[in-house]
């Protein structure tokens, strides 16, 4: 079975311009999450959606952070004006039905300048 | 509102050293709590959970107890080898229904031969 698939899996930017994160879930899970993961910190969520609805979005910077899975598979994270503080890992994992283990892929490593 | 809380950020030992690495959280409700390693470059994976229905985990040759009464979940191995090196973090799925988790800063373990 494959594992959760993220690309690309590093990305230099300077500030202001934009950049998308993409992730493949494990198939046939449901739900997908998107952390961020700063350096020497652990992971904060940014938002999840169940099939192609997003359940919590509270955490996500909505003034340049957008997020999207149109047919509950694949999902973007897209930054629209990137930030020095937004510097971090951008971690991806996925879950299947009402089971607590979300697998996680490898993250995109996000330095902006 | 929610929180796990990791006070050893480092811990160095020697092979078949007794590592323990303490965790606290606060939540209400019942939570189902876990422990991930991520090793360098890579995403967390998950190493054992925890349930309110059974206290205790094991998996690797590691073990984690939860304690609700002291609201702590502790981890341990009795002898570690240089493959452990990795952090960890404790996390938790709150006791409210949400499936997103809230993870700890993180211990990083350093194992010497």
């Amino acid at each position: 079975e494959a594992g959760v698939t993220q690309s690309p899996r590093y990305a230099v930017l300077q500030e202001g311009q934009a950049v998308s994160f993409w992730c493949d879930p494990i198939s046939g899970h449901d739900t997908l999450y998107w952390y961020q993961q700063p350096r020497d910190q652990g992971p904060q969520l940014l938002v999840y959606f169940r099939d192609e609805a997003v359940i919590d979005n509270s955490q996500l910077p909505s003034d340049r952070f957008s997020a999207v899975r149109p047919k509950g598979t694949n999902s973007t994270l897209k930054i629209q004006s990137a930030k020095q503080g937004d510097t971090a890992t951008y971690l991806c994992a996925s879950s299947s039905g009402g089971q607590d283990t979300q697998y996680f892929g490898p993250g995109t490593r996000l330095l902006v300048l | 509102g929610d929180s796990v809380i990791q006070m050893q950020g480092q811990v160095t030992l020697s092979e078949n050293d007794f590592l323990f690495i303490n965790c606290t959280y606060s939540t209400t409700g019942y939570p189902t709590l876990f422990w991930y390693v991520q090793y360098s470059g890579e995403g967390p994976q998950l190493l054992l959970q925890v349930t309110t229905a059974n206290n205790k985990g094991s998996s690797r040759g590691f073990e984690a107890t939860y304690d609700k009464g002291t609201t702590s979940f502790h981890l341990q191995k009795t002898s570690v080898q240089e493959i452990d090196s990795a952090v960890y973090y404790c996390a938790m799925r709150g006791g409210q229904g949400g499936r997103a988790l809230i993870f700890g800063t993180g211990t990083t373990v350093s194992v010497s031969p």
